[in-house]
């Protein structure tokens, strides 16, 4: 089955600067890949996503790039702001399968220093 | 407004006992999912259900049960089998669409804790 790592686990960086979260995925049939936020006590929710017909997606402050050959995306948010300060989580999906469940990342823990 | 809700948002148990969340959609969604959160761990699924009157167990079933009599409705009862259930409970909704892409709305959570 499909397996999601998700690095760093913590994150900190000076507001304005940017950030990066990496993914790598196991399952190369895996087409689609979202990545939510979640804030303190409350659920995720989706930011941003991408499917493998393109390689990049842009939404303001944030954006994702997929390589599928690697089998790794990224989250880049640019000029932070402390309300960016959450947990991210990546995840992949198959569509095509029965189950059509997503797998998870373990989180990033994004922290915006004043 | 359609959304998902989660109640209640905080509780409490004893030991021994069984304690059932509530999740709620209004979104016609075919399907709905728990998770369970717990720090470090990201979100582990525990049971998942496409259709009515049918689930199927996720990673973590173990000492949890469910029922999906409505497609609204997707309690999940945890039972004194459970050997450390102080989590963080999500749950989530989704269409089936079986071609492309299938976004999860989750719900506030529950937060349950054994005393």
């Amino acid at each position: 089955g499909e397996n999601v790592e998700q690095h760093p686990s913590t994150l900190s960086v000076q507001e304005g600067d940017s950030a990066v979260i990496k993914c790598t995925y196991s399952d190369s049939a895996s087409n689609y890949f979202p990545w939510y936020k979640q804030e303190l006590g409350k659920g995720p929710q989706l930011i941003i996503d991408i499917r493998s017909n393109v390689g990049e997606k842009k939404d303001q402050r944030i954006a994702v790039t997929l390589n599928k050959t690697a089998k790794h995306f990224s989250l880049h948010i640019t000029e932070t702001q402390p309300e960016d300060s959450a947990v991210y989580f990546c995840a992949a999906s198959n569509p095509m399968n029965r189950d059509d469940k997503i797998i998870f990342g373990k989180g990033t823990r994004l922290h915006i220093l004043p | 407004d359609g959304g998902i809700t989660q109640s209640p948002k905080y509780l409490f148990r004893k030991e021994g006992q069984n304690v059932t969340l509530s999740c709620e959609q209004n979104l016609n969604h075919d399907a709905m999912y728990w998770y369970r959160q717990d720090p470090g761990q990201g979100l582990r699924l525990i049971y998942y259900s496409q259709i009515v009157n049918d689930f199927q167990k996720g990673d973590i079933a173990e000492g949890y049960s469910v029922s999906r009599e409505k497609k609204e409705s997707f309690p999940l009862t945890v039972t004194s089998a459970q050997k450390n259930p102080t989590a963080f409970y999500l749950c989530a909704s989704s269409m089936l669409t079986g071609s492309s892409y299938n976004e999860q709305f989750f719900g506030p959570g529950t937060r349950l804790t054994v005393l």
